[in-house]
């Protein structure tokens, strides 16, 4: 049962813009999120995380912004460098705990 | 820090060999988990240990795969026998857990690629 889900599995935007990736989750117990970037031929890594009790947390061009009533969050890439292209993965867990879900990842690719 | 270490990067064998897969976590990270990816089913948890003992092993598919973890710098997972639907990416990661009221980040070594014939 897929409890984090990335609906959309391919995004194109042009360098400069932004960059928009979305997350649904279903499990309420979920109280902190992650967003990983993966290169082909490497593993995940971490880009930015936000606990529950904010709505939103930035670091440089990145900004996760977490909606709990809707179980949405959302990664914002501004501007999208080429170097941005990858998969990202969202993921959630509960606090305290160790296992992490994983949505099945949106390929971003920036065009130039 | 070199980060997570996994060998070997591709592996490629026939079906009924056995496989070992190896992870060098980071220095000082007491936490490992296993992970394997495929197309269909994505990134799902195999095995998490916890300063050398596996926790949870839940997420291991069937007894033909195993996992150790014998010090703070070393584990194994190991599938005997192989089979061609054991065709996956495996990563391992790695955390300091640092107890209630953390969430600890995981951090993943490179993968390793595996193809059964």
């Amino acid at each position: 049962d897929q409890q984090v889900k990335q609906n959309s599995p391919s995004l194109s935007v042009q360098e400069g813009r932004i960059s928009i990736l979305n997350c649904d989750y279903t499990n309420s117990m979920f109280d902190y999120f992650l967003w990983y970037k993966k290169y082909p031929a490497e593993g995940p890594t971490f880009l930015i995380s936000i606990s529950s009790i904010k709505d939103k947390n930035e670091d440089g061009r990145f900004t996760v912004f977490l909606n709990k009533s809707a179980k949405h969050l959302s990664l914002h890439i501004v501007p999208s460098q080429p170097g941005d292209s990858a998969v990202y993965f969202c993921a959630a867990l509960r606090s305290n705990d160790y296992k992490l879900s994983f949505g099945a990842g949106t390929t971003v690719t920036v065009r130039a | 820090d070199a980060g997570v270490i996994q060998s070997p990067r591709h592996e490629v064998t026939e079906m009924g060999q056995e496989v070992t897969l190896r992870c060098k976590p980071i220095s000082g990270h007491n936490s490992l988990f296993w992970y394997r990816q495929t197309m269909m089913r994505g990134l799902e948890l195999l095995i998490y240990f916890n300063n050398n003992v596996p926790i949870d092993d839940s997420g291991m598919p069937e007894d033909r795969f195993s996992a150790k973890m014998p010090n703070a710098s070393f584990s194994t997972l190991k599938i005997q026998p192989s089979e061609p639907r054991d065709s996956a990416v495996y990563f391992c990661a790695s955390t300091a857990k640092r107890g209630r009221g953390y969430t600890d980040t995981q951090y993943f070594g490179p993968g390793t690629r595996l193809t059964v014939l």
